[in-house]
């Protein structure tokens, strides 16, 4: 059973796209969030939401629009994708803040 | 602000050397810290967070306030403990900030 999971696992796309990730978790938690990591492995949080409602957007652009349908999903669309957003996105959810958070496989976004 | 620093990027040891790997954070608050490792081609885990205060595979880290660091001790390193590990604070507003990661080789 896969604890918490993304799709797709690799996305390569152009300059100017949008496009979408999707992250579920089966874990019950309450809290979920997305993280960038870049090339040099820097792992730094972009969003964080805790039953469904926005609680960390951090300096984020606003081409980066997450969505929480349902506290088991956290989706990440990004629009207009620019050539900067190449990175390893991973979805992660916790039980609450202080908790252990567990991650999911990481999406590979390559912009060309 | 609120920062952890790693300050080594890469380290090298000998299997059955002990390894340090350091850690020390910026928090004005009462800081909740853990180490996560990302083994080659597995997702990013829990490896201890301070307040458990367990020794997991070996590993320790103790909560040092005074120098505010919290660095991951073992005393025989492993192969096996070849990894990315990263030192992370948690502020406790669901936001929790990450060191840069320090990638651990254990060479046979």
């Amino acid at each position: 059973d896969t604890a918490v999971s993304q799709t797709p696992k690799y996305l390569v796309t152009q300059m100017g796209n949008d496009k979408s990730i999707k992250c579920e978790q089966n874990l019950g938690h309450d809290t979920m969030y997305w993280y960038k990591q870049d090339s040099k492995k820097f792992l730094k949080i972009m969003f964080s939401y805790n039953n469904k409602e926005l609680i960390i957007n951090e300096t984020v652009p606003n081409r980066f629009s997450p969505k929480s349908p349902d506290k088991a999903h956290l989706n990440l669309h990004i629009n207009s994708l620019e050539l900067g957003d190449s990175a390893v996105y991973f979805c992660a959810s916790s039980q609450d803040a202080f908790y252990e958070q567990y991650f999911g496989p990481g999406t590979r976004l390559t912009v060309t | 602000a609120q920062r952890v620093t790693q300050p080594e990027k890469l380290l090298s040891v000998f299997k059955g050397a002990p390894v340090e790997l350091k850690c020390n954070y910026s928090y004005s608050g009462s800081p909740e810290l853990f180490w996560y490792v990302q083994y080659s081609r597995q997702r990013l885990q829990l490896l201890l967070r301070h307040i458990s205060r367990e020794s997991i595979k070996g590993f320790t880290a103790d909560l040092n306030k005074g120098e505010t660091s919290f660095h991951l001790k073992k005393p025989f390193a492993q192969e096996e403990d070849s990894a990315m590990y990263y030192c992370a604070l948690d502020t406790g507003g669901f936001k929790t900030i990450f060191g840069a990661g320090t990638r651990l080789f254990v060479k046979a």
